[in-house]
């Protein structure tokens, strides 16, 4: 019940494409998602994270779906960049899971 | 950067060595953490200290023992590792305000026991 189920596990996209990984989680309590971005050599960084008060939230290219009744949750990155090519994460927390769980990961690759 | 450091970055040893890697954060963090991160597989959490008290170990071996002298600093020592042992091992740090953690990584210690 604590697990993040990520997908894909690859995904390689045009320069200007927009990705979309998608994670889902079965703990109701969980009430925090973040999403984290890792380059090759480099610690995560948290790049965007979302509440289930809202269905959706932007922060530059990069945007987060939250679809409570179906406990899903996207990353769309919109006219996406060769620099966007990096792994991505995301997590959840809540209730009695204080700590991040993560999802496996998503290798992103953009071709210029 | 953000503001956790992690020293060494790369660490080759034998399954017979003990060794130290070390974790600082220069953010004014509370919580601090250790992860393992292994190929295709997700992060994993294997210590948490809150206010220098270890709250949480993920069974895991004793082998790995976490050391946290201050809110500022945290240690992972290791001892007689197995190969499997081998992956990056994370710090984070984190503000614990009873809520949730927006936990900010280090740049991690790529390990390798031969």
């Amino acid at each position: 019940q604590q697990q993040v189920k990520q997908s894909p596990q690859s995904l390689i996209v045009q320069k200007g494409g927009i990705p979309i990984i998608n994670c889902a989680y079965e703990n109701t309590a969980f009430d925090y998602f973040p999403w984290y971005q890792q380059f090759p050599g480099k610690g995560p960084a948290l790049l965007i994270a979302i509440r289930p008060d809202v269905s959706e939230k932007k922060e530059g290219r990069f945007t987060i779906s939250f679809n409570k009744s179906a406990k899903q949750f996207s990353l769309h990155i919109m006219d996406s960049q060769p620099g966007d090519s990096a792994t991505y994460f995301c997590a959840a927390s809540g209730g009695s899971a204080r700590q991040l769980t993560f999802g496996s990961g998503t290798q992103l690759t953009v071709l210029p | 950067e953000t503001g956790v450091t992690q020293t060494p970055r790369h660490l080759v040893m034998g399954m017979t060595n003990k060794k130290s890697l070390k974790c600082e954060q220069h953010l004014g963090h509370n919580a601090m953490y250790w992860y393992k991160q292994s190929a295709k597989k997700p992060l994993e959490l294997m210590f948490v200290y809150n206010f220098k008290e270890q709250t949480e170990n993920n069974s895991v071996p004793s082998r790995f023992s976490p050391e946290c002298p201050n809110s500022s600093h945290l240690f992972l020592h290791l001892h007689t590792l197995q190969p499997e042992d081998s992956a990056l091992y994370l710090c984070a740090s984190s503000q614990d305000n009873g809520d949730f953690y927006e936990q900010y990584f280090g740049p991690g210690t790529r390990l390798t026991v031969t």
